[in-house]
């Protein structure tokens, strides 16, 4: 398995502000995803983190306003910029361990946009 | 588009009895699947992993594949109030190296 934690565990923001997710490993892996999951819904991917390049992004999800930075193979940071209360959801980082294919999840980020 | 199907349920079953949670998937590349139970308020928890066809058991839990259907399933014998979770069936594409997650089916264990 894998321990991750992320900060912080929830949030209540206004309109129009930005939050900055975090998310640390407890050791090194090469894949981190962000996924969104929004009330009564499944996991939706946002995006591969990748060390040393830009994260690569799904449909629908874009830079601006989801900026990732991923500095080390142990932590990431998930902006969510210029929200909304459409951006009221769980933010989910997940790992999956060198050679293997099994992902695990942190415990997810609620936030609540006003 | 790759997808991952399944009823959202609620599925009710009584205390000790088998709960069968069923998944089909689209892409014929999936190699890897899995089963995550989330309780409410928390983050998917993996409980079982299947790569080939046939029963993996684990404890109370059996997951079941058939490529050739394209049909995952997840049997839970003995069922507790403890089980009661949404189960989140997911598919790893080999292609692409991402996870697709079905809706999640909804189990409620009665006492």
């Amino acid at each position: 398995s894998a321990v991750i934690s992320q900060k912080p565990s929830r949030d209540i923001c206004q309109r129009g502000t930005s939050l900055t997710i975090q998310c640390q490993v407890d050791s090194q892996v090469t894949m981190m995803f962000w996924y969104r999951q929004q009330p009564g819904q499944s996991l939706t991917l946002i995006a591969t983190a990748n060390q040393g390049s830009e994260a690569t992004y799904e449909s629908g999800f874009v830079i601006d306003k989801f900026p990732i930075s991923r500095p080390n193979l142990t932590f990431s940071t998930l902006t969510v910029s210029n929200m909304s209360p459409e951006d009221s959801s769980i933010y989910l980082c997940s790992v999956r361990r060198d050679h293997t294919d099994t992902q695990y999840f942190g415990p997810g980020t609620r936030l609540t946009v006003l | 588009q790759k997808e991952v199907e399944q009823n959202s349920g609620p599925l009710s079953v009584p205390e000790g009895a088998i709960a069968s949670l069923n998944c089909t998937y689209s892409d014929r590349g999936s190699q890897s699947f899995f089963w995550y139970r989330q309780y409410s308020g928390k983050s998917p928890e993996l409980i079982m992993s299947i790569y080939s066809n046939g029963d993996k058991e684990d404890g109370r839990f059996t997951a079941q594949l058939n490529k050739a259907s394209q049909y995952v399933s997840l049997l839970i014998r003995d069922s507790q109030p403890s089980d009661s979770a949404t189960y989140l069936c997911a598919a790893l594409s080999g292609g692409y190296q991402k996870v697709t997650f079905g809706t999640g089916t909804k189990l409620q264990v009665i006492p």
